[in-house]
């Protein structure tokens, strides 16, 4: 079975601080992907990372895939309070049409 | 534009009432698929469609039950819905899937918040 671990689960920060959020897996994904969703609404996709070692920046998150795509982190640079929402990671299987999601990380951003 | 609609985005039903959930795409994406999301959890899969292929997970309970008429619209069918199965339900498109070695993105729709009385 494919697992994707997030961590950390939670994670509450003042605003213009830095933060990292992992994701980590055993197995092998052909791409991965990153979603932020805020309460009452369905997830909205941040990026897709494709080759092993690759850096994807937009704004002020910065995305690596793991040189053997079987981790990732989401780098963000100065929080803001817009940023609060859940964080999830999710894996593309190489065998099948479905994504493996992670466990999610709660990011809350205070003024 | 929206791409992925669902309705209702809030559904109340009573306990064993039976509740179809709807969603549709503007995409002509070939692949949908319904999730489960209870609070602050990651989404569960409950099955997805290939085309006309219908895939059901493993651990999805008969109770669930899925109808893809066409290519556009797709709908979830609780046959006798529990308190436990009062959830966020996720709708989701891609082209043509992840599976060997692709990278099509999935489309999330906004939900449907189910409450069971």
């Amino acid at each position: 079975t494919q697992l994707l671990e997030q961590s950390p689960q939670f994670l509450s920060i003042q605003e213009g601080e830095n933060l990292t959020v992992y994701c980590n897996s055993s197995s092998v994904f052909s791409s991965l992907q990153w979603y932020r969703q805020e309460p009452g609404e369905g997830p909205v996709l941040l990026v897709t990372v494709v080759t092993g070692g690759e850096v994807k920046k937009l704004k002020r998150l910065t995305f690596q895939f793991g040189d053997a795509r079987k981790d990732s982190s989401l780098h963000i640079t100065a929080a803001q309070p817009g940023d609060t929402g859940l964080y999830l990671c999710a894996g593309a299987s190489y065998n099948t049409d479905k994504l493996i999601f992670g466990t999610g990380t709660r990011l809350q951003v205070f003024p | 534009d929206a791409m992925v609609i669902q309705n209702p985005r809030y559904q109340v039903t009573q306990f064993g009432k039976p509740v179809t959930l709807s969603c549709s795409q503007t995409l002509n994406h070939n692949v949908m698929y319904w999730y489960q999301q209870k609070s602050s959890q990651a989404p569960k899969l409950l099955f997805h469609y290939y085309d006309k292929d219908f895939n059901n997970e493993a651990d999805t309970p008969d109770n669930f039950q899925s109808r893809r008429p066409n290519t556009s619209f797709c709908f979830l069918d609780i046959r006798s819905p529990g308190l436990g199965d009062a959830a966020m339900y996720l709708c989701a498109t891609s082209r043509d899937g992840t599976g060997q070695g692709r990278t099509d993105t999935q489309y999330f729709g906004p939900g449907t918040r189910l409450t069971v009385l």
